[in-house]
Order: C-alpha cells, then sequence, then structure tokens
C-alpha cells in the first residue's frame, strides 16, 4: 500500500515567522508531486507541480523543494501572514491517472 | 467557464435512502474524479473515469457506483446510505498535471 505522509498534522506561527512542512512519498515509480492549499469551506487549489529531482519552485512567499531519490518534498512559507492559514495537502502522482494525498498540515498563523 | 460544478451542496439522507451526485465540468477534460473526505484522513479516491464510458474503482468504492455517459458530467450514486458514508464529497478534473477540483457536497446520513 503506498502511503504518503505530512508532518506536522498541525502548526501554529506567529505572524512574521516563517515556517515549513514535509511531504514524504514513495520514491519508486515518481511522476510528479502535487502541493494544494485548502482552506476551510473551499476546495483545494492547486500551488505546485513538481516533476524533477531538485526542483524548485516559487509563488510570492511560499517555496517548495523536492527530493525524488529520498521521497521528500518541503513548503516553505516565508513572513507567514493570517491569510497563508489553511491547510497544506500533498499528492503523490505515479503516472496511473490515480494521486494519493495525504492527510495535511494544518497552519494557523496568528496575529 | 464555470469549471467544476457540483450539486446538491447539501443533503441529509435517512439510513437506506438512495442519491446520486452530480459532478459537470465544462473544461473538456478527459480524467475525472470522486473522492470523500473525512476528518483526519485527507482525500480518499472514491471512483475516476478516464474518459466518456469509462469508469474504475479507486480506493474506497464500497457502496458507490458511478457513470460517465457524458464527457462533462461524471455521476456518484449511494443506493442505500449508510452513517459510514456521512463525508464531505469532493469531484475533481484533469488535465496534463493539474487537477481542478469543486467545491465539495456535504453530505449527512442518519
Amino acid at each position: 500500500i503506498l502511503n504518503v505522509e505530512q508532518s506536522p498534522q498541525s502548526l501554529h506561527v506567529q505572524e512574521g515567522d516563517s515556517t515549513n512542512f514535509t511531504c514524504s512519498f514513495p520514491s519508486s515509480n515518481f511522476y510528479a508531486l502535487h502541493w494544494y492549499r485548502w482552506e476551510t469551506a473551499k476546495s483545494p487549489e492547486a500551488l505546485f507541480v513538481m516533476t524533477l529531482n531538485g526542483d524548485e519552485k516559487k509563488k510570492g512567499r511560499i517555496s517548495a523543494t523536492l527530493n525524488t531519490k529520498e521521497g521528500y518534498s518541503y513548503l516553505y512559507i516565508k513572513g507567514s501572514q493570517p491569510e497563508d492559514s489553511a491547510t497544506y495537502l500533498c499528492a503523490y502522482d505515479s503516472g496511473t491517472y490515480k494521486y494519493i494525498f495525504g492527510t495535511g498540515t494544518r497552519l494557523k498563523v496568528l496575529a | 467557464n464555470a469549471g467544476v460544478t457540483q450539486t446538491p451542496k447539501f443533503r441529509v439522507l435517512k439510513t437506506g435512502q438512495s442519491m446520486t451526485l452530480l459532478c459537470a465540468q465544462d473544461m473538456n477534460h478527459e480524467y475525472m474524479y470522486w473522492y470523500r473526505q473525512d476528518p483526519g484522513m485527507g482525500l480518499r479516491l472514491i471512483h475516476y473515469s478516464v474518459g466518456e464510458g469509462t469508469t474504475a474503482k479507486g480506493e474506497v468504492p464500497d457502496g458507490y457506483n458511478v457513470s460517465r455517459l457524458k464527457k462533462q458530467n461524471f455521476l456518484l450514486g449511494l443506493e442505500s446510505a449508510a452513517p459510514s458514508q456521512t463525508s464531505v464529497y469532493f469531484c475533481a478534473s484533469r488535465y496534463s498535471y493539474e487537477q481542478y477540483f469543486g467545491p465539495g457536497t456535504r453530505l449527512t446520513v442518519t
């Protein structure tokens, strides 16, 4: 059974703090790794698609790195703002039409 | 473009009742998916479709059936609802690497 794990499950940070979370996934049959941002009562919104070992993506204050050989990806948020509060989901894509989602990291940024 | 829409947004069913959830997309995507989201469980794949007229089982297909008679629509059916099917259901369509999600349907089975 393929497993995707995210850590931590939840965290609270102060406004202005930088933070990072981890997504661990199977290192075999890798096709892509997806990061989503999911606000309460809304649907998941795509942040990044990462396909190559060593990939680094950036969108504003959010960035992500990828290590396919060891099976992990980090998501970083620099200078967290209250509007960054959301659940951050990763999904492993082995190219077989299906994604396997982690359970997410719930971030709360305190003003 | 409306993107991915889901009908209804909320529903309460009694045990044993049946219902159909409708997912529609106007982006001409081939792939469509039904997920359920439960606390602490993330998104789990129920069924998916790689094109009109085709469907396949996902991770948690028991108690659900699906149909994809038209490319733009993907229907999820519950023939005899059970309290364990209380969940939030998300539909998604996919093009290339990108998956686009609908707004979700909150279903409660009493």
